[in-house]
């Protein structure tokens, strides 16, 4: 595998569901970053972990929770969403996150997600 | 604050036509970078270039070429010769020092390029 990967490509949830996405990227990457893309607001970050930690957080409903094992995996833990979550989520990688400006993110493939 | 603006919304070409995507940003600080991505509809963003503010040169990689204006705060994109296979969203990006902390990018809000056979 190279690159960003992300699974699972398409997902299809009830509102009650639990369910978990996964990002790995194989770049030796130091930052990775969660993206919601939805018809209404086209890219928007969600979380930044930087070192495994958490760097930022705008203001994401509880109902998505991140996670970040250690550098190379993320995660993106769903429970009791609702249908306006249904969106495309994106994953990315860069070098460093607090290093400085004007890092290159690389992004994976997406999941797209619905919710019933 | 940061921002970036794509008023083209969505493109349409026939096949062989030359395309020029417009990107504007706003910054308050002299040290940033801008970037172009591309989105096909598999959904990836695909990385195309980077460009620092004190790099002016335009750049040009086979069919693309961007044209970096600091005077007019603009970094367009043109496709020479376009063909199908660039039938995409692309999307500009800012990253400067104003942001929270580091490395984030201000999106715009994309171009919808449809190209035609």
């Amino acid at each position: 595998e190279t690159g960003v990967t992300q699974t699972p490509r398409h997902l299809v949830m009830g509102m009650t569901n639990k369910k978990s996405l996964k990002c790995e990227q194989h770049l030796g990457h130091n930052a990775m970053y969660w993206y919601k893309q939805s018809a209404k607001k086209p890219l928007e970050l969600m979380f930044v972990y930087s070192l495994e930690e958490r760097v930022e957080n705008n203001s994401v409903p509880s109902r998505f929770s991140p996670e970040c094992p250690n550098s190379s995996h993320l995660f993106l833990h769903l429970h009791t969403l609702q249908p306006e979550d249904s969106a495309l989520y994106l994953c990315a990688s860069s070098q460093e996150m607090l290093a400085g400006v004007g890092d290159t993110q690389y992004f994976g493939p997406g999941t797209r997600l619905t919710v019933l | 604050a940061q921002k970036v603006t794509q008023a083209q919304t969505e493109i349409s070409v026939v096949e062989k036509e030359d395309v020029t995507l417009d990107c504007v940003y706003e910054t308050r600080d002299t040290t940033y970078y801008l970037f172009w991505y591309k989105q096909p509809p598999s959904g990836e963003l695909v990385f195309l270039i980077r460009r620092n503010s004190f790099d002016e040169q335009n750049e040009i990689s086979g069919r693309y070429s961007w044209n970096f204006q600091k005077s007019t705060s603009s970094f367009n994109f043109t496709i020479t010769a376009s063909q199908v296979v660039d039938s995409a969203v692309y999307f500009c990006a800012l990253s400067d020092e104003n942001n929270n902390a580091g490395n984030m990018l201000t999106f715009g809000g994309g171009t919808r390029l449809m190209v035609k056979p």
